[in-house]
């Protein structure tokens, strides 16, 4: 089943600008991960946070978790016309046996116009 | 050197028939997947392989079946093609299953598969 929802589905912004995209989650996780899709490519993971972590940094990159509300943001900082992409949320859950499944949300389609 | 690579890139079948994709990883993950990516872009785990053991089948149809000759190969092979197949195959391994870090996954570039 479904665990992450982006929003929004889709962002427009002109280079330079930040980007934020959020996510939204149903249940407990173990971490909570994002990654980028360029059109017609496989997903490149970006980051990945802890559940015990509030923010992390990678770069141009920071994404906050707040599991009390269930929800993380990816902020993209200075945005560049080769950041337009879309990006997932992916939740850690556990799924018995000692193993976790990532379970991917609808992604936010980002337009970075130079 | 692509760390997960796909074969074929484009796959174009009447219904009816069957097919195989195959993946392979060089990363010496203990772990790989199969993900359907549908025209809205909805990415859905279909099968995880850990050390040649079926750990997950979400509700995919039986004419679907992986198979993994060895730990570094998973190959989906798809009996009785149906028009709602299309869709965008997407392989991708990890070093393991046990969470955290080491569910970091790897994308290989896709298989775009069209029935007709």
């Amino acid at each position: 089943s479904q665990q992450g929802e982006e929003d929004p589905q889709a962002l427009s912004i002109q280079e330079g600008e930040n980007a934020t995209m959020n996510c939204s989650y149903k249940t407990s996780i173990n971490n909570l991960q994002w990654y980028r899709q360029n059109s017609g490519r496989g997903l490149v993971h970006l980051i990945l946070i802890r559940s015990n972590e509030r923010e992390k940094h990678s770069g141009r990159l920071r994404v906050t978790l707040d599991t009390s509300k269930k929800s993380s943001s990816l902020l993209i900082t200075a945005s560049r016309a080769a950041d337009t992409a879309s990006y997932f949320c992916a939740t850690d859950q556990y799924s018995g046996a000692g193993s976790y499944q990532l379970t991917f949300g609808k992604g936010t389609k980002l337009s970075v116009i130079p | 050197d692509t760390a997960v690579s796909q074969t074929p890139k484009y796959l174009v079948t009447q219904m009816g028939n069957d097919k195989s994709i195959k993946c392979e990883q060089n990363l010496g993950h203990d772990t790989m997947y199969w993900y359907k990516q549908d025209s809205k872009k909805f990415l859905k785990i279909m099968f995880s392989y850990n050390n040649k053991e079926l750990i997950i089948n979400e509700t995919v149809p039986n004419r679907f079946s992986p198979k993994s000759p060895d730990k570094a190969h998973l190959n989906l092979h798809i009996n009785s093609l149906e028009l709602g197949d299309s869709a965008v195959y997407f392989c991708a391994s990890s070093q393991d299953m046990a969470g955290g870090a080491y569910n970091e996954q790897f994308f290989g570039p896709g298989t775009r598969l069209t029935v007709l």
